[in-house]
């Protein structure tokens, strides 16, 4: 069991589907952070928030939208996705977006695209 | 944040003491050693940071080298619950950047 909850464990959608995923946490963390693992290779950021405002896009596509309603809330919008954006996207959040503070991680939510 | 370098993988019996290595030769003064590894199934799980001096936690004691340019994550007794990805990461404590690089890891297994 984690602190940082995701919602679903599991989603299979059409190329043409908009789904979001969902991402809480209830620590009093200000940082979040959405990451995309394919099978057997480690996670790469997309993005990061800091004080529920954007700070970080690794230049990821429009296809992929993030919101930070609230500081407890992250989700992550998705349209028109592509087979290849297949993986595993997991959230994480910090205390602060100080580099030297632990990030805690959910334990995902893996996306399959039809 | 500055590469790091850790064999593919290792394995351990049960209850014994495993040490994983880590190189990062070009790791700066201001670069921070952390450990993160990934069980089977879940998101990452933080295991352990320092800077100059060992440190110790209830999951592991890092070994960090005088000059810093290598370190190891000693798990004292393992278990079989121990078998997962471990990732040694370097952060700067001056960077702008807030996200964890991750490298490809170490997977370790556990032999009961």
């Amino acid at each position: 069991d984690t602190e940082v909850t995701q919602t679903p464990k599991h989603l299979v959608m059409g190329m043409t589907n908009k789904k979001s995923l969902k991402c809480e946490q209830h620590m009093g963390h200000r940082a979040m952070y959405w990451y995309k693992q394919k099978a057997k290779k480690p996670p790469e950021l997309m993005f990061v928030y800091s004080y529920e405002k954007l700070s970080i896009n690794e230049s990821v596509p429009s296809r992929f939208s993030p919101e930070c309603p609230n500081s407890s809330l992250l989700n992550l919008h998705l349209h028109a996705l592509q087979p290849e954006d297949s993986a595993l996207y997991l959230c994480a959040s910090s205390r602060t977006g100080n580099s030297n503070q632990p990030q805690h991680f959910g334990d995902g939510t893996r996306l399959s695209i039809l | 944040d500055a590469k790091t370098t850790q064999p593919n993988s290792m394995e351990s019996n049960e209850e014994e003491p495993v040490h994983l290595p880590c190189n990062h030769s070009t790791i700066s003064g201001t670069d921070y050693i952390h450990w993160y590894r990934q069980l089977p199934s879940q998101g990452p799980e933080y295991v352990i940071h320092g800077l100059t001096s060992n440190v110790n936690n209830r999951m592991a004691s890092l070994a960090i080298a005088e000059d810093r340019k290598s370190s190891t994550l000693i798990l004292h007794r393992a278990t079989l619950r121990d078998a997962a990805v471990y990732y040694c990461i370097l952060r700067d404590i001056l960077g702008s950047a807030r996200q964890l690089t991750f490298g490809s890891g170490t997977q370790l297994t556990v032999l009961p």
